[in-house]
């Protein structure tokens, strides 16, 4: 079966610091990967997806950047954050038609 | 038009009682349509889906209700308990991409009382 981790699954980090969020699924070859950014008590804005090794495409201009340096792994990255950056930080995958979301990671930036 | 629109915002049902919430789209493109169930701090978990071309799915409690003509869908969960509390998002997927373009409503916090 397939399995998708996330870490860390809380972070704290002061404005203007960098960041790192890493996403790793088990279980499949060469899925479809996203990140979505969740605001408290809001909808789910995709942020990222990526197809494969290498290829990321962005939905909405932002502070943040994606990577995917392995098939089963996908990474959010920021050089400097901003206030707004923080919120629950979901990466998922998808076979055709449905997606499946990881456990998150709840960002606060102070 | 790639919005899913979503009601109600939130929604309080008794305990034994059925709860309800009803969502709608515009794209044509879309073709399946699932649901979503977030507990707080967790991610979200696929619950039950439907494609355009059948009007009902039921699933234990849940059943999911649609209506093409009217572009309309909605879930029902029925003998709720307070275990089903949470978040619930109803979604459409757009065909003919490379990937799944999935468009979320904003969501519904539903609570069951005792």
């Amino acid at each position: 079966s397939q399995t998708i981790h996330q870490w860390p699954a809380t972070l704290v980090q002061p404005v203007g610091s960098p960041l790192s969020l890493e996403c790793t699924v088990e279980g499949t070859s060469n899925p479809n990967l996203y990140w979505y950014r969740q605001a408290a008590g809001r909808g789910l804005q995709l942020l990222f997806y990526s197809v494969g090794i290498g290829q990321i495409s962005s939905e909405v201009p932002q502070n943040l950047s994606a990577s995917r340096p392995q098939d089963r792994q996908f990474i959010l990255s920021s050089k400097k954050l901003l206030l707004s950056d923080s919120g629950f930080y979901l990466c998922a995958w998808s076979r055709p038609y449905e997606q499946y979301f990881g456990p998150g990671t709840r960002l606060t930036v102070t | 038009q790639q919005q899913v629109k979503q009601s109600p915002q939130s929604l309080i049902v008794q305990k034994g009682g059925i709860s309800i919430i009803n969502c709608a789209y515009e794209n044509t493109a879309f073709d399946y349509f699932p649901w979503y169930q977030q507990f707080p701090g967790k991610g979200p978990a696929l619950l039950i889906a439907i494609r355009p071309d059948v009007s009902e799915k039921k699933e234990g409690r849940f059943t999911i209700s649609f209506n093409k003509s009217a572009k309309q869908f909605s879930l029902h969960i029925m003998d709720s308990q307070p275990g089903d509390s949470a978040t619930y998002f109803c979604a459409a997927r757009r065909g003919g991409t490379s990937y799944d373009k999935v468009i979320f409503g904003p969501g519904t916090s539903l609570s069951v009382i005792p």
